[in-house]
């Protein structure tokens, strides 16, 4: 069975610090990765995919996450934090043709302006 | 485009009765897949289901809780006599047909159940 761990539980930073959110999945097969935002509030939101090609993505609001296949990992990054990036981040990995994504704990990310 | 849609926002139930859930998939989307998030924990797969179809149920506990995807309406989860520990967030997400950008899901508001 797939398993998705993201390390960092919480995370806190002032405004302008880099981000790097850490997510590794177990499974050795083809994959599709993502990663999702939940806005204090509100329903998740896609912020960018992996299915194939180029392992470095860019997805909205400036992140941008790197797939690592021989790491197995999916960082997310964000060079310079806002306050607004304030939420809870969720990587979620498909593998082996599965229909259903496993979803890692989530990281809660604060930043103070 | 409507995206997700559930109804209720919020839902408060006494022990013992019956909670409703019901999700609207996107305009042309026939799949639904329904998550319950619990504090402090992540999105747990609870069942996928296609158009008058339950495909994969393995998330969902074998007593109380049921879901359905008629041919017309809403998708619906129904947990009888709850419990305390139903109290959750419960979203549902809906994808396109198979194929394209099958594997991306797109999430309802959720559902904020509240078991007193």
């Amino acid at each position: 069975a797939q398993s998705v761990s993201q390390h960092n539980h919480h995370v806190i930073l002032s405004e302008a610090a880099s981000l790097e959110l850490g997510c590794n999945y177990s499974y050795g097969g083809t994959v599709n990765l993502f990663w999702y935002v939940q806005y204090p509030g509100q329903h998740l939101q896609l912020l960018l995919k992996y299915f194939s090609g180029d392992p470095l993505v860019k997805g909205i609001k400036g992140f941008e996450a790197e797939f690592i296949k021989s790491k197995f990992s999916f960082n997310l990054r964000k060079p310079s934090v806002q306050w607004s990036d304030t939420a809870e981040y969720f990587c979620a990995v498909n593998g082996g043709g599965s229909y259903i994504p496993t979803f890692g704990r989530g990281t809660s990310l604060i930043v103070h302006p | 485009n409507a995206g997700v849609m559930q109804n209720p926002r919020h839902l408060v139930r006494r022990r013992g009765q019956e909670a409703r859930l019901r999700c609207s998939p996107m305009k042309g989307h026939s799949h639904v897949y329904w998550y319950r998030q619990l504090p402090e924990e992540g999105l747990k797969f609870m069942v996928y289901l296609q158009k008058e179809n339950i495909i994969d149920e393995s998330g969902m506990p074998k007593e109380r809780f049921s879901a359905e995807f008629p041919k017309e309406g809403p998708s619906i989860l129904r947990i009888q006599q709850v419990v305390r520990g139903d109290s959750a967030a419960y979203f549902c997400a809906s994808s396109p047909p198979i194929g394209g950008d099958f594997y991306e899901q797109y999430f309802g508001p959720g559902t904020r159940l509240t078991v007193t």
